[in-house]
C-alpha cells in the first residue's frame, strides 16, 4: 500500500492565482481530511469528508473547496490564493470508527505552498 | 471550546537526558488523547494514544498517562537520542456520529544534541 499520498510537494503562487492540492488512499478509508500546518497554531481542519458525495467544514474552509467523487480521492481547490494561505497542507485519513473503537489517522507527507 | 496546549518550545535536550513535554486539554465529554510526531520533512505519525482515565500509551521508549484530574497527558522519554529530534503534537479526539475530528496544540519542536 502506497498509503497517503500528496501532489505537489511544493508549490508557489501569485496571488488570485487557482490550483488544486491531490490527496489520494489506498487503503478504503471513508474519512478523509484537510489540515494546514502554521507556526504555533499546530494543525487545523479545513474540510473533511465521511464518504464519496458527503464533505463538510472543519475549522478554517474560507478560501477552500473540496469534492469527493471516489472514496480514493480527496482533492483541495484554492479559487483564488491569497498569501494568508500560504502553509503547509496535509491530508489524512481513516477508517469511520464504530462500537468506540478508535482506528488511526495516516497522514500524507504534505504540500508546502507559498503564495507571493 | 475544546482545546489542548503544549509547552512551547524548542526543547533542547543532551543524549540521554530526561524528555518530559506538557500538554493539557479541556474537552467536554470524555475525549481520547494522543501524541503525533513529525520528522523533518515528514508527514504526521501516531506515537502513542490513551482511550480513557488513567491509560498509559507507550511506544519507542515514549510514556503518556491520562489524567482526568488534572486533565493532562504529559509526554516522557527516559533518555532521549538524537534521533528523537522530532516535533511532538499532543492530540484530543472528540467522536461522534461515526466519523471523528482531530484537535492538535501548536506542537513542540525537540532537538537532541550528541
Amino acid at each position: 500500500n502506497a498509503g497517503v499520498t500528496q501532489t505537489p510537494k511544493f508549490q508557489v503562487l501569485k496571488t488570485g492565482q487557482s490550483m488544486t492540492l491531490q490527496c489520494a488512499q489506498d487503503m478504503n478509508h471513508e474519512y478523509m481530511s484537510w489540515y494546514r500546518q502554521d507556526p504555533g497554531m499546530g494543525l487545523r481542519l479545513i474540510h473533511y469528508s465521511v464518504g464519496a458525495g458527503i464533505t463538510d467544514q472543519g475549522e478554517v474552509p474560507n478560501g477552500y473547496n473540496v469534492s469527493r467523487s471516489t472514496t480514493e480521492d480527496f482533492p483541495l481547490r484554492l479559487l483564488s490564493a491569497a498569501p494568508s494561505q500560504t502553509s503547509v497542507y496535509f491530508c489524512a485519513s481513516k477508517g469511520l470508527s464504530t462500537g468506540g473503537t478508535y482506528n488511526e489517522q495516516f497522514f500524507g507527507p504534505g504540500t508546502r505552498l507559498t503564495v507571493l | 471550546g475544546d482545546s489542548v496546549t503544549q509547552m512551547e518550545g524548542p526543547v533542547t535536550l543532551s543524549e540521554e537526558a530526561f524528555l518530559t513535554i506538557n500538554c493539557t486539554y479541556t474537552a467536554t465529554g470524555y475525549p481520547s488523547l494522543f501524541w503525533y510526531v513529525q520528522y523533518p520533512g515528514e508527514g504526521l505519525q501516531l506515537l502513542l494514544k490513551a482511550t480513557k482515565a488513567d491509560d498509559k500509551g507507550s511506544n519507542k521508549g515514549f510514556e503518556a498517562t491520562y489524567r482526568k484530574e488534572t486533565t493532562s497527558f504529559h509526554l516522557e522519554k527516559g533518555s532521549v537520542q538524537v534521533s528523537d529530534s522530532a516535533v511532538y503534537f499532543c492530540a484530543l479526539l472528540l467522536a461522534g456520529g461515526g466519523y471523528n475530528k482531530l484537535i492538535f496544540g501548536a506542537g513542540t519542536r525537540l532537538a537532541v544534541h550528541p
